[in-house]
C-alpha cells in the first residue's frame, strides 16, 4: 500500500539558511499534518491543512510557513534557521471517514550547523 | 504541561508473555486515543485506536483498554514477539485534530 512520502530524508543546513521540506500524502488523503521531534523529545504538532486550507496551528515559529497544494502535497518552509531547529520533521495524512487515524511518513532529519 | 503521560520510559518482557504499556491523560476533552509503534529512523506506525465512547478495542494480538474515569489507557500485546521491540507512543486528540503525544515507552522483548 502507498505510504506518506517525505523528501528529502536528510538535510544539512547552516544557520540563517532556508530549508524546504516536502510531503506527499497517501492517495485520497485530504489532510496533512506536520510534527517536529527534537532530540530526546516526543513529537510536537506544528500545523495542519485540510483541503488546502490551514486547519490548525501549534507551536510553529513565525520563521516557518507551510502550504498545501492542489495535488494535496504540502511544503514546510523554514527560514533563518537556528541550531535549535535541528530535529526530525514528520508529516502525516488522514482522510474523511477515519479522520482521527493519521499515517506518518518516514520523516526528514534536519541538521543545522 | 504534559497532557499525555507515559510514566515508564522502558519495559522489558520475555518473548511469549504479555506486554502491558500504560498511559495517563489529563484533558477530559480527548475523544480519540491512538497507539503508534516507532522503529529508529522510521516514522510512527499506527497500531490501534479507541474512541472515548468505548472501553476496549481489539485487533489481533493488540488490545487497548480505556478507563475514562481514571483517565487511563493501556495497550496489551499478547503474545509478545521479538519484532514488537520498539518505542510505543500513546497519543490523543480532540475532534480528530492534532495528535498530542506521550513521551514514549521503549519495549524490549527478550528471547
Amino acid at each position: 500500500a502507498a505510504g506518506v512520502i517525505q523528501s528529502p530524508r536528510h538535510l544539512i543546513k547552516e544557520k540563517r539558511e532556508t530549508a524546504t521540506l516536502k510531503c506527499y500524502p497517501i492517495p485520497r488523503h485530504d489532510t496533512v499534518y506536520w510534527y517536529q521531534q527534537g532530540p530526546g523529545q516526543d513529537p510536537q504538532f506544528l500545523i495542519s491543512f485540510y483541503e488546502k486550507m490551514q486547519s490548525d496551528k501549534g507551536s510553529i515559529p513565525d520563521r516557518f510557513s507551510a502550504q498545501q497544494f492542489s495535488d494535496y502535497h504540502s511544503e514546510l518552509n523554514m527560514s533563518s534557521l537556528e541550531l535549535g531547529d535541528s530535529a526530525l520533521y514528520f508529516c502525516a495524512s488522514s482522510r474523511a471517514g477515519v479522520r482521527y487515524e493519521q499515517y506518518f511518513g518516514p520523516g526528514t532529519r534536519l541538521t543545522v550547523t | 504541561d504534559q497532557q499525555v503521560k507515559q510514566n515508564s520510559p522502558s519495559l522489558s518482557v520475555q518473548e511469549g508473555r504479555i506486554s502491558i504499556l500504560n498511559c495517563d491523560y489529563t484533558n477530559s476533552m480527548f475523544d480519540y486515543f491512538l497507539w503508534y509503534k516507532k522503529y529508529p529512523a522510521e516514522g510512527p506506525t499506527f497500531l490501534i485506536s479507541i474512541s472515548s465512547i468505548k472501553d476496549k478495542n481489539e485487533d489481533g494480538r493488540f488490545t487497548v483498554f480505556l478507563n475514562k474515569s481514571a483517565k487511563h489507557l493501556s495497550l496489551h500485546i499478547v503474545p509478545s514477539q521479538p519484532g514488537d521491540s520498539a518505542v510505543y507512543f500513546c497519543t490523543a486528540s480532540v475532534g480528530a485534530q492534532k495528535l498530542v503525544f506521550g513521551q514514549g515507552t521503549r519495549l524490549t522483548i527478550n528471547p
